[in-house]
């Protein structure tokens, strides 16, 4: 079984809609939960960064992390073609010194 | 956020030439810095941990004569890969966390190797 598990898509949407983006992990070392936006032939930019159980909000973007279920979530309101992207959740324990990336899901948002 | 910044963007070289990349952290000290390699439509995947001041370490399966890894200060490390090959062709990443420690990545080099 992988550390981290994510469905890789690809995810298409039309815009206006709302995504939902998931991860499970096995590891139940893991406290620190990000989320990054890649686009192509870019680095990763971070979105989302929490390190406890329940919901964090900014802008759009909505953060849940669920520790009992090792599930972590991102949402996207009122999606854009601008959020068209790969997505990759990432997971860290408390020495944070490796940071475990999931795969990945590409969503397409449909003008 | 804080800002990582690498250099060069895009590089085309010989097969047999070696190539330095260059990360630094421009408003943040960071005495680690990670390496990634990335293949089209795949995730990425750690090369190695730059500690400053000290030697880097590699993961498995990763040569450490072929990509050379230097982190001289608390704001620079660089990846040089040594007598690229076609088969080094990619895209290199890297990242440096800061002291609350949150990642953030450079915009990544593309290698090609003629």
């Amino acid at each position: 079984q992988k550390e981290v598990e994510q469905d890789p898509g690809p995810l298409s949407v039309p815009e206006g809609a709302i995504v939902s983006l998931n991860c499970t992990y096995s590891n139940s070392a893991f406290q620190y939960f990000m989320w990054y936006r890649q686009y192509s032939r870019k680095g990763p930019e971070l979105l989302m960064y929490t390190y406890s159980s329940g919901n964090k909000e900014d802008g759009r973007f909505t953060a849940q992390v669920d520790k009992s279920s090792k599930y972590i979530s991102l949402f996207i309101r009122d999606s854009q073609p601008s959020d068209s992207a790969t997505y990759l959740c990432a997971m860290s324990d408390t020495s944070y010194d490796k940071v475990i990336f999931g795969p990945g899901t590409s969503l397409s948002v449909i003008p | 956020g804080a800002v990582v910044s690498q250099h060069p963007s895009w590089v085309i070289c010989k097969s047999g030439t070696s190539v330095k990349i260059e990360c630094r952290s421009l408003d943040f000290q960071a005495t680690t810095m990670f390496w990634y390699r990335q293949f089209p439509k795949q995730s990425l995947m750690l090369m190695a941990t730059s500690n400053e001041g000290s030697k880097a370490t590699y993961e498995q399966g990763v040569e450490k004569d072929k990509f050379l890894i230097n982190h001289a200060s608390l704001t620079l490390s660089t990846l040089t890969v040594t007598s690229a090959h076609p088969e080094d062709s990619s895209f290199y990443i890297c990242s440096a966390h800061t002291r609350e420690l949150k990642l953030f990545f450079g915009s990544g080099t593309q290698l090609s190797v003629l």
